[in-house]
């Protein structure tokens, strides 16, 4: 099955910055690639997403993008705010008829500082 | 309704019982997942309903661990013989019929601690 590894598990740092996270699947199969966003004590909710039919996608200050041929994806996050801080999980999935299993990465904390 | 409801919000049970957790998901949506997060962990998949396809379990970790779906909607997962390391926070989540869309819906979980 698939097998989603995300870097780093935690991440500083300061207001304005920016943040990168990476993550890295195995089945080459994938096709859909979503970032999720857990604030503490709460749901994860989705904040963006890419399909492997294009490389690249921005929404106002987060970007994703994605390398099919060597398996891995990134979010950026540019002007980092103290809102910002959360846990983030990559995921990926084949979409099929039958739908799609998502499978998570482990998720990277992200702390930004004032 | 308007989101994924998740049913008991917390539960504490002694080692050994059995523990039954609902899910009611946003209504319309066709598919429904189970997942565990432990304290400070990831999403751990357990089982994953598409419409009337059978169900993928692959993630269940034991077999003290099942769920069922009734009539495509509210979906109830099962723990047997709770032991300490099922302790986790069990979310579901649900996701409309069309193909092009990819968003899970999640609900805010039902925290399981078993003593």
């Amino acid at each position: 099955g698939e097998n989603v590894e995300q870097h780093p598990s935690t991440l500083s740092v300061q207001e304005g910055d920016s943040a990168v996270i990476k993550c890295t699947y195995s089945d080459s199969a994938s096709n859909y690639f979503p970032w999720y966003k857990q604030e503490l004590g709460k749901r994860p909710q989705l904040i963006i997403d890419i399909r492997s039919n294009v490389g690249e996608k921005k929404d106002q200050r987060i970007a994703v993008t994605l390398n099919k041929t060597a398996k891995h994806f990134s979010l950026h996050i540019t002007e980092t705010q103290p809102e910002d801080s959360a846990v983030y999980f990559c995921a990926a999935s084949m979409r099929k008829a039958a739908g799609n299993k998502l499978t998570f990465g482990g998720g990277t904390r992200v702390l930004v500082k004032p | 309704g308007a989101g994924v409801s998740q049913s008991p919000s917390n539960k504490v049970t002694e080692k050994g019982k059995d523990v039954e957790l609902r899910c009611d998901p946003i209504s319309g949506h066709t598919a429904l997942y189970w997942y565990r997060q432990s304290l400070g962990q990831g999403l751990e998949f357990l089982i994953y309903f598409q419409g009337n396809s059978a169900p993928d379990k692959s993630g269940l970790p034991s077999d003290r661990f099942s769920a069922e779906r009734t009539g495509g909607s509210v979906s109830t997962l099962t723990i047997q013989r709770t032991q300490q390391e099922d302790s986790a926070v069990y979310l579901c989540a649900s996701r409309s019929w069309d193909p092009n869309t990819g968003e899970l819906f999640f609900g805010e979980g039902s925290r399981l601690t078993v003593l």
